[in-house]
């Protein structure tokens, strides 16, 4: 158990819709990370916060959004879902440090948009 | 543009054999290489990392080698157990705490 957890394990939803997924990083990291896994990209990095604020951002949809929270919980928001947005979705926590921060993954979110 | 390059995609090994993954990266500001280990239904968990300025390291059955000059790295998995049956990703990150970058993933499968 990483002690990073998400919510919901499983989200069936349509084209078209909205779902929020959940993350609370593990006690003290202060830097949330999400990723997408699809069977034909691999772990793409979407977007980072830390402490409330984003730090980076990779490749991630205009549709899609995110923020951290004052208790440090990040939501990634997904809207106008397309078929291809059917994956698993992944935070990672870290503490930040001088390049030294191991990043800790939760059990991810697996989307499947119908 | 794929950043760090991963092969095989997928390798059977029998049990007891050396497992060999190995990793190429392209930018020459990566200073951190760590490996991932992710089973099904699961995050991936960081199995182990090595920086530059070590050409190995070695924790129990899992050892890093690092090439610099040739910008490519492997996990070699000594004794493999069908236990270590799973996907494994390298990755590679820049200075601070950027984030990281993954190669395709490799699925290995120990075969008794």
């Amino acid at each position: 158990d990483s002690g990073v957890t998400q919510t919901p394990k499983h989200l069936i939803t349509a084209t078209g819709q909205r779902v929020t997924l959940r993350c609370s990083p593990r006690s003290g990291d202060l830097s949330v990370y999400w990723y997408q896994q699809s069977l034909d990209q691999g772990l793409q990095f979407l977007i980072q916060y830390y402490n409330g604020e984003e730090r980076a951002k990779g490749n991630i949809l205009e549709r899609f959004s995110a923020q951290q929270f004052p208790d440090l919980h990040s939501e990634l928001n997904l809207s106008s879902l397309e078929l291809g947005d059917s994956a698993l979705y992944f935070c990672a926590s870290s503490v930040q440090t001088s390049g030294r921060a191991t990043q800790y993954f939760g059990p991810g979110t697996r989307l499947l948009v119908l | 543009q794929q950043q760090v390059k991963q092969s095989p995609q997928s390798l059977i090994v029998q049990k007891g054999g050396i497992s060999i993954i190995n990793c190429a990266y392209e930018n020459t500001a990566f200073d951190y290489f760590p490996w991932y280990q992710q089973f099904p239904g699961k995050g991936p968990a960081l199995l182990i990392a090595i920086r530059p300025d070590v050409s190995e390291k070695k924790e129990g059955r899992f050892t890093i080698s690092f090439n610099k000059s040739a910008k490519q790295f492997s996990l070699h998995i000594m004794d493999s157990q069908p236990g270590d049956s799973a996907t494994y990703f390298c990755a590679a990150r820049g200075s601070g705490n950027t984030p990281l970058v993954f190669g395709k993933g490799t699925r290995l499968s120990v075969i008794a």
